[in-house]
């Protein structure tokens, strides 16, 4: 069964470009959640989807926003991009809907902003 | 490859010897934790998680402890190897919908 798929696995963009990340979940999973992960601030949520649906969001600008698919895969957009904006992206699936379920990470893009 | 964070409190243990790494979780209302281990370059890798109906939870050569009573995780290894060498996250489920809130991370260094 194949894992969390993302691409691309490294993306180099200019300050003020936008860019598009893309999270292919696990087969059957239908809940998709990004995070960002940087050596300063950790592991950070960026918003979860289900069903095309967010249901959850963290505590980003609105440069970033995302949506799902009706095949459950999932993209993020960060707009108008900063050099804070340099991080390892990731996208978890999980299986269920609810809160207690397990989430399994893909490799990540890793956004480098110049 | 990538750093996954270059100040991280680090554990280091002797190759067989047995790993203990903490986490103090934030939320009172969190109800499911989960332990990620995470290698350089790529992304975290489930390892166990526990419900707070439960104090210990066994994996294979992992076992979780959970102290609801001051907030407190721990996560024991077995018989350390090298290949247990990398960066271990504990996550709380506090944030609502598959939303969890990643600690701070604990290196561990396994040594030959």
């Amino acid at each position: 069964k194949a894992g969390v798929t993302q691409t691309p696995r490294y993306l180099i963009k200019t300050r003020g470009q936008q860019v598009t990340l893309s999270c292919s979940p696990i087969s059957g999973h239908r809940s998709v959640s990004w995070y960002q992960q940087t050596p300063g601030q950790g592991l950070q949520f960026l918003f979860e989807y289900f069903s095309e649906t967010q249901r959850n969001k963290g505590n980003f600008p609105g440069r970033f926003s995302g949506r799902q698919f009706s095949n459950s895969r999932s993209e993020m957009n960060v707009s108008t991009l900063e050099l804070g904006d340099s991080a390892l992206y990731l996208c978890a699936s999980s299986l269920l809907a609810g809160m207690n379920t397990e989430a399994f990470f893909g490799q990540g893009t890793r956004l480098t902003v110049v | 490859g990538e750093s996954v964070g270059l100040h991280l409190p680090t554990l280091s243990v002797q190759e067989g010897d047995n790993s203990i790494i903490n986490c103090a979780y934030s939320n009172s209302a969190s109800d499911y934790f989960i332990w990620y281990k995470q290698e350089s370059g790529k992304g975290p890798q489930f390892i166990i998680d526990i419900r707070s109906n439960m104090d210990k939870r066994q994996g294979q050569r992992v076992t979780v402890l959970l102290n609801k009573t001051v907030k407190h995780l721990s996560l024991q290894i077995a018989a350390t190897q090298p290949g247990d060498s990398a960066v271990y996250f504990c996550a709380e489920n506090g944030g609502g919908y598959n939303k969890l809130i990643f600690g701070a991370g604990t290196r561990l260094a396994v040594h030959p």
